[in-house]
C-alpha cells in the first residue's frame, strides 16, 4: 500500500487567492513526522513545513499551513494568498519514528495564474 | 555550510557503461539517501545509509550500488547503464533516527543513457 498518496497531479489558483493540496497517509506508528517539500522549474527541493504526530496545533510558516487531521491521515497544505512564485512542484512525505526512511508521495504541480 | 553538494549536474551515457555519481554532505548527518526522480512516479529511494559502513536498498536498487566509507561521502554507482536509467537523481542527507529531522537535499544530476 502507498504511505502517502496525493490525488492532485495537477491545480490551478488564481493569484492572491488560497489553496489546498491534499495529502492522505498511511501508518500504523503512533509516532511520525509529515513534511511539505516544493520544487520550482529550477529542480530544488526545498523543504517548507513540518506536522509531528503528537503536535496539537496545526503547523504554520508564513504563507504555509498544514491542516492536520489525524483521525483521518490527512496532512494537506495550504498556501494563502498565492503568488505566481509559488508555481511548482509540491511533495508530501511521512517518516516514521523511530526509523529514518522518508516516504513520498507523486506530488501535485500548482500553476499560479495572473 | 556546502549542505548536501552532488555532482555531476548533468550526465550523458551510452547503454552498459558506468559511472558514479557523487554525494558530500557537510552537517555530520547519519542518515544519507539517493531518490529517483521520474515523472508522474515522484521521488522513489534507492539505497540508503544510516552510517558509515551501513548501507541498505530502498524501493529500487537494481542497477545502482552504493557504499559509505565515511560519514560524509555517499556515492552512488551505476554498473552498467540502461535507458531506464535515465532520470533525475537526487542525494538527501539527514539526522537520523527521530521524525521531525528534515531531510537535505542535493541540487540534483541529470542523467540521460542512449
Amino acid at each position: 500500500a502507498q504511505k502517502i498518496t496525493q490525488t492532485q497531479p495537477g491545480m490551478f489558483v488564481q493569484e492572491k487567492e488560497a489553496v489546498t493540496l491534499d495529502c492522505t497517509y498511511d501508518t500504523s506508528d503512533p509516532s511520525y513526522g509529515l513534511f511539505w517539500y516544493k520544487q520550482p522549474s529550477s529542480g530544488e527541493m526545498i523543504f517548507l513545513i513540518y506536522q509531528g504526530s503528537y503536535d496539537q496545533q496545526n503547523a504554520t510558516e508564513g504563507r504555509y499551513s498544514l491542516n492536520f487531521q489525524k483521525a483521518r491521515k490527512s496532512a494537506n497544505l495550504v498556501i494563502s494568498a498565492s503568488q505566481l512564485g509559488d508555481s511548482a512542484m509540491y511533495f508530501c512525505a511521512m517518516r516514521e519514528n523511530p526509523g529514518n526512511q522518508f516516504y513520498f508521495g507523486t506530488g501535485t504541480s500548482l500553476t499560479v495564474i495572473p | 555550510n556546502a549542505g548536501v553538494t552532488q555532482t555531476p549536474k548533468f550526465q550523458v551515457l551510452k547503454t552498459g557503461q558506468s559511472m558514479t555519481l557523487q554525494c558530500a554532505q557537510d552537517m555530520n548527518h547519519e542518515y544519507m539517501s539517493w531518490y529517483r526522480q521520474d515523472p508522474g512516479m515522484g521521488l522513489r529511494l534507492i539505497h540508503y545509509s544510516v552510517g558509515a559502513g551501513i548501507t541498505d536498498q530502498g524501493e529500487v536498487p537494481n542497477g545502482y550500488n552504493v557504499s559509505r566509507s565515511t560519514t560524509e561521502d555517499f556515492p552512488l554507482r551505476l554498473l552498467s547503464a540502461a535507458p531506464s536509467q535515465t532520470s533525475v537523481y537526487f542525494c538527501a542527507s539527514s539526522q537520523q533516527g527521530v521524525s521531525y529531522n528534515e531531510q537535505f537535499f542535493g541540487p540534483g544530476t541529470r542523467l540521460t543513457v542512449l
